[in-house]
């Protein structure tokens, strides 16, 4: 299985401020179409996962454009301009490329100070 | 909007068979253009994926091989839902259930069920 890694694992956060959250993969997400198989979650305290961003920097229906996401092959961002209150919850990268077989990243809480 | 609303037991015993449902609004389990997957997450071992199942012209079920022997998905098409079931659980197998839908060219997970917590102890 291919085997995500996020880092940091937490991340407090002053409102108004960036944040910026890592995610590797341990083989490529590039496909030969050209996209990156990699989508970002949220998951709000006591909520289901949902969907942030999805191919690496397509925003979902309803995602501020604060969110960004961006990255190729191996090593990926996701990237907040300006943390509000209701960002927080857990933040998870998920690889497609090998679809069935999804996999997610241990998941980055992010907490406001 | 795509609603997916789950049911099930949420305390099973040891050895005994986990069973799930998912009862889809607003799409259709046999749509040609989805698939639908149950994950499962848990402290120990995060977001994990269990199945898959999709249909194109005909039925096809895709396994998690760390569950593959004693896990079946399986459509409904006359009450459009999808179920699970798991033999012969274990306490690792406590976790919150989510059913998914799978959509577009990276089968994105855009919908998802609201959980079930199901615990497995005798």
């Amino acid at each position: 299985d291919i085997v995500m890694t996020q880092s940091p694992l937490s991340l407090p956060v002053t409102p108004g401020e960036p944040a910026s959250i890592s995610c590797r993969s341990s083989q490529s997400l590039l496909h030969t179409n050209e996209y990156n198989y990699l989508h970002w979650y949220l998951q709000k305290p006591g909520q289901s996962p949902q969907l942030l961003i999805y191919l690496n920097s397509n925003r979902a229906s309803g995602v501020p454009d604060r969110f960004s996401g961006s990255g190729s092959g191996t090593d990926f961002t996701l990237k907040i301009s300006r943390v509000e209150a209701e960002d927080v919850g857990v933040y998870f990268c998920m690889q497609a490329i090998d679809t069935p077989r999804i996999t997610f990243g241990q998941g980055t809480r992010l907490e406001i100070k | 909007q795509v609603q997916l609303q789950q049911s099930g037991p949420r305390l099973v015993k040891p050895s005994q068979t986990l069973s799930l449902t998912c009862a889809i609004s607003g799409d259709s389990v046999s749509s040609e253009s989805v698939a639908w997957n149950w994950i499962r997450q848990s402290p120990s071992r995060g977001l994990e994926w269990l199945a898959r199942t999709y249909y194109r012209s005909k039925w096809y079920n895709d396994y998690a091989e760390s569950v593959k022997s004693r896990i079946t998905i399986y459509p409904d098409t006359s009450k459009n839902q999808l179920s699970l079931q798991l033999n012969s659980v274990t306490p690792e197998d406590t976790a919150v259930y989510y059913c998914a839908r799978a959509s577009g060219i990276a089968a994105t997970n855009d919908y998802w069920g609201r959980g079930t917590l199901v615990t497995v102890s005798s």
